[in-house]
C-alpha cells in the first residue's frame, strides 16, 4: 500500500481555472504538508497542518488553500491559476514535530497553459 | 534571509567509488540537518539526519558530517551504486513551525 498518495499525477489546465489536488496518508501521522518544486528542482514548503494549527509560508499566495476533511487527508485548492503556478506539488506527512523525517508522495505535475 | 545551499549542481562518479555531496547552510540556529534523495519521477526520500550538537553520524553506506565552524554539511556514500543515482537535497529543521528549508539539490550520476 502506498504510504502517501496524491491524485492526479498529472494536471494540465488553463489559466484562470480553479483546481484541486488530493492527498491521503495511511501512516497514522499527525501532520501533513504541501511542498512546491519548481523547474530547477528547488523545493519549498507551502503549508504545514495538524489538527491544532495551520502554518503557512508567508510567500504562498492566498489563491492556495489547504483543506483537511480528516487527519488522513490534506487537499490543496488553487484558485485563479497562473502560468507561474506550473510546478510539481508534493504532499508529505510525518509525526507531529517530525518534519525532518517526512514521507513524501510521488508528486503532482501541474501545467498551466 | 536564511538559506541552505549546495556547492555542486552535478556530481559524476564511477560505480564502486565513494561520493561526497556538499552543502553550505547559514542558519546556525537549526536543530537538525537532513539529507533527502529524490529519484526521477518520485518524491524525496529521507536518508539520514544529524542533530546540531553532533559532528558525525553513520548509516548504512552513508555518513553525514557537520562542521558548524564553517557551516558545512556533507553526505558521504560508500561504494556508490547505480541505484544511488538521484538528486540529493540537504535541508534544515529549525524546530519552529514544523517546516523544513531545503537546499537547491545536487544531481549524482553513477557511471557503470
Amino acid at each position: 500500500d502506498t504510504a502517501v498518495s496524491q491524485t492526479p499525477k498529472y494536471l494540465v489546465t488553463q489559466m484562470g481555472n480553479d483546481k484541486s489536488i488530493k492527498c491521503e496518508q495511511n501512516l497514522g501521522h499527525d501532520t501533513m504538508y504541501w511542498y512546491k518544486q519548481d523547474s530547477k528542482k528547488f523545493l519549498k514548503i507551502m503549508f504545514s497542518y495538524n489538527n491544532k494549527e495551520l502554518i503557512i509560508n508567508e510567500t504562498v499566495p492566498n489563491r492556495f488553500s489547504p483543506k483537511s476533511p480528516d487527519k488522513a487527508h490534506l487537499n490543496l485548492h488553487i484558485n485563479s491559476l497562473e502560468l507561474g503556478d506550473s510546478a510539481v506539488y508534493f504532499c508529505a506527512s510525518s509525526q507531529e514535530g517530525g518534519a525532518r523525517r517526512a514521507f513524501f508522495g510521488q508528486g503532482t505535475r501541474l501545467t498551466v497553459v | 534571509g536564511e538559506s541552505v545551499g549546495l556547492h555542486l549542481p552535478t556530481l559524476s562518479v564511477q560505480e564502486g567509488d565513494n561520493s561526497i555531496i556538499n552543502c553550505a547552510y547559514s542558519n546556525s540556529a537549526s536543530d537538525y540537518f537532513i539529507w533527502y534523495k529524490q529519484e526521477s519521477g518520485k518524491g524525496p526520500q529521507f536518508i539520514i539526519d544529524i542533530r546540531s550538537n553532533m559532528d558525525k553520524r553513520q548509516g548504512q553506506r552513508v555518513t553525514v558530517l557537520l562542521n558548524k565552524t564553517v557551516k558545512h554539511l556533507s553526505l558521504q556514500i560508500a561504494a556508490t551504486q547505480p541505484g544511488d543515482s538521484a538528486v540529493y537535497f540537504c535541508a534544515e529543521d529549525s524546530g519552529a513551525g514544523n517546516m523544513l528549508t531545503f537546499g537547491g539539490g545536487t544531481r549524482l550520476m553513477v557511471k557503470p
